[in-house]
């Protein structure tokens, strides 16, 4: 089991540029998140996926857009980078998001937009 | 607002001195308290969940303990390869989902 895998490992981007970040598990979870961590703020839930399907913001959701493209997979796109969206993206997921349920993370994006 | 809050920020311990992380909550509808250890560079790792106050996990060298206010984080006789960052997250009912809320971590560094 590879678990929560997630592509590519670094990026850098110029302001104004687009892309999207990929995440795959392989545990059959239904729940599937998207966080960013910086120095000092700790992991913050960007957008999650309750089951296939949904979709739902989480706390720091501007600049970005999500596609729950199957059980599998979640991808996180920005339209427009901004050098505010210089960060460490992190992609987890769980049984459910009914909870308790613990996540698990995939090894992380590292952005820099410049 | 739900929060929380972990001390120390670092914490430097000599191998085999032992020493408690805290995690401090503010919270309503606490589901789940969740520790999770991150290496430099990666994703982090799911160490233990506490349901409810008196609860007590181990694993190796970690205990963690669960209050109604706080979490404790004990580790006993550490070993350099526990160096790493300790993040404490709760999970609370908001409507139609859990979410986690994190704290910023206490960063820990173990010396021979």
């Amino acid at each position: 089991n590879a678990g929560v895998t997630q592509t590519p490992k670094f990026q850098v981007l110029k302001t104004g540029q687009s892309m999207t970040l990929q995440c795959a598990q392989d545990m059959n979870h239904n729940s599937m998140y998207w966080y960013r961590q910086d120095p000092g703020m700790g992991l913050r839930l960007i957008y999650y996926s309750a089951s296939e399907g949904t979709t739902d913001k989480g706390e720091v959701p501007n600049g970005y857009n999500v596609s729950r493209l199957n059980k599998r997979e979640f991808s996180l796109r920005l339209e427009s980078a901004a050098p505010s969206q210089t960060s460490v993206y992190f992609c987890a997921s769980s049984s459910s998001d009914r909870g308790p349920y613990e996540q698990y993370f995939g090894p992380g994006t590292r952005l820099t937009v410049t | 607002e739900d929060q929380v809050t972990q001390s120390p920020e670092a914490l430097r311990l000599q191998e085999g001195e032992s020493s408690s992380l805290n995690c401090s909550y503010t919270v309503s509808g606490l589901r789940g308290l969740f520790w999770y250890r991150q290496d430099p560079g990666k994703g982090p790792e799911f160490l233990f969940t506490l349901y409810s106050a008196g609860e007590e996990k181990e694993k190796e060298r970690l205990k963690a303990t669960l209050t109604k206010k706080e979490s404790f984080l004990h580790i006993t006789a550490p070993k350099p390869e526990d160096s790493a960052t300790y993040l404490c997250a709760v999970q609370v009912n908001t409507g139609t989902a859990s979410k986690l809320t994190f704290g910023t971590g206490t960063r820990l560094q173990v010396t021979l």
